[in-house]
C-alpha cells in the first residue's frame, strides 16, 4: 500500500516569496492534516480537512497561509508571502475517520516524509 | 487546552539497556494516544497506538502503557540497539476531535 506522498522534499526561498506544497494521502483516507514542525519542537496542526471541508484551521496564519483540498483527495498548502519564521518542515498526514465500533488501530495517523522549507 | 509534555528532552544510554520514555498530558478526555519515531530529516513513523479503553500495547521490543487518570504514558524499549536512535514523539487525540496534539519529543541516542 502506498504511503502519504509529499513534494517537494526541500525548498529554499527568500523572504516575501511564495511557495506551495503538495500532498497525496493514502487511498481511502477521508481526513487530511497539515502540520508545521519547527526544529526541536513537536508538530503543530495547521489545518485539518474531512473530505474537502475544513474541520479545524484555528492555528493557520490566514494572512499568509492557505490550503485547499478541492476534490477530497490531494491537497495543496501555500505560503505567500513567506517570513523567516516559516522555516520548518511541513508534514502531511491522513487517516480514516474513527469508527465508533472499532477498538484497535482506529484513527491512526500516517505521515508523509515532509517538505523542508528554508526561508532566507 | 490540552498540553503534552515529554521528559527528558534528550537521553543517551549504552547499547543493551532497557529504557523508559515518559509522556504526560493535562486533559484525560482523550480518544487515543500514539507514539511515533522520527529519524533526522524524515517524517513520522507510527510505533504504537493505544485506545483510551486500553492499558497497554506491545510491538516487538516496544511496550507502551497508558494511565488516563494520571495523564501519563510510557514507552518502554527493551534491549536497546544503536538503530533505535531517533526522536520519539507522543501525541494524544482529543475526544470529539480528530487532530493530534504532540509533545516536543525525546531525542534518544544509543551508544554502541
Amino acid at each position: 500500500e502506498a504511503g502519504v506522498a509529499q513534494s517537494p522534499r526541500y525548498k529554499i526561498i527568500e523572504k516575501r516569496q511564495s511557495v506551495a506544497f503538495w500532498c497525496n494521502p493514502i487511498s481511502g483516507h477521508a481526513t487530511l492534516y497539515w502540520y508545521q514542525q519547527i526544529l526541536g519542537q513537536g508538530p503543530k496542526l495547521l489545518i485539518q480537512f474531512q473530505n474537502n471541508g475544513v474541520v479545524d484551521d484555528s492555528q493557520l496564519p490566514k494572512d499568509r497561509f492557505s490550503a485547499e483540498r478541492l476534490k477530497g483527495v490531494d491537497s495543496t498548502l501555500k505560503i505567500q508571502p513567506a517570513k523567516l519564521e516559516d522555516s520548518a518542515v511541513y508534514l502531511c498526514a491522513s487517516s480514516f475517520p474513527p469508527a465508533r465500533d472499532r477498538e484497535s488501530r482506529t484513527g491512526e495517523l500516517f505521515f508523509g516524509e515532509g517538505s523542508r522549507l528554508t526561508v532566507l | 487546552k490540552q498540553e503534552v509534555t515529554q521528559i527528558p528532552a534528550a537521553l543517551s544510554v549504552p547499547e543493551g539497556e532497557n529504557l523508559v520514555l515518559n509522556c504526560s498530558f493535562t486533559d484525560s478526555a482523550i480518544y487515543n494516544l500514539q507514539w511515533f519515531r522520527q529519524d533526522p530529516g524524515k517524517g513520522l513513523t507510527s510505533l504504537l497506538l493505544i485506545q483510551s479503553s486500553q492499558r497497554e500495547q506491545t510491538s516487538g521490543r516496544l511496550n507502551a502503557s497508558l494511565d488516563k487518570s494520571s495523564g501519563r504514558s510510557t514507552l518502554y524499549i527493551a534491549a536497546s540497539q544503536p538503530g533505535d536512535s531517533a526522536t520519539y514523539l507522543c501525541a494524544v487525540r482529543l475526544k470529539g476531535a480528530q487532530k493530534l496534539v504532540f509533545g516536543q519529543g525525546t531525542r534518544l541516542t544509543i551508544n554502541p
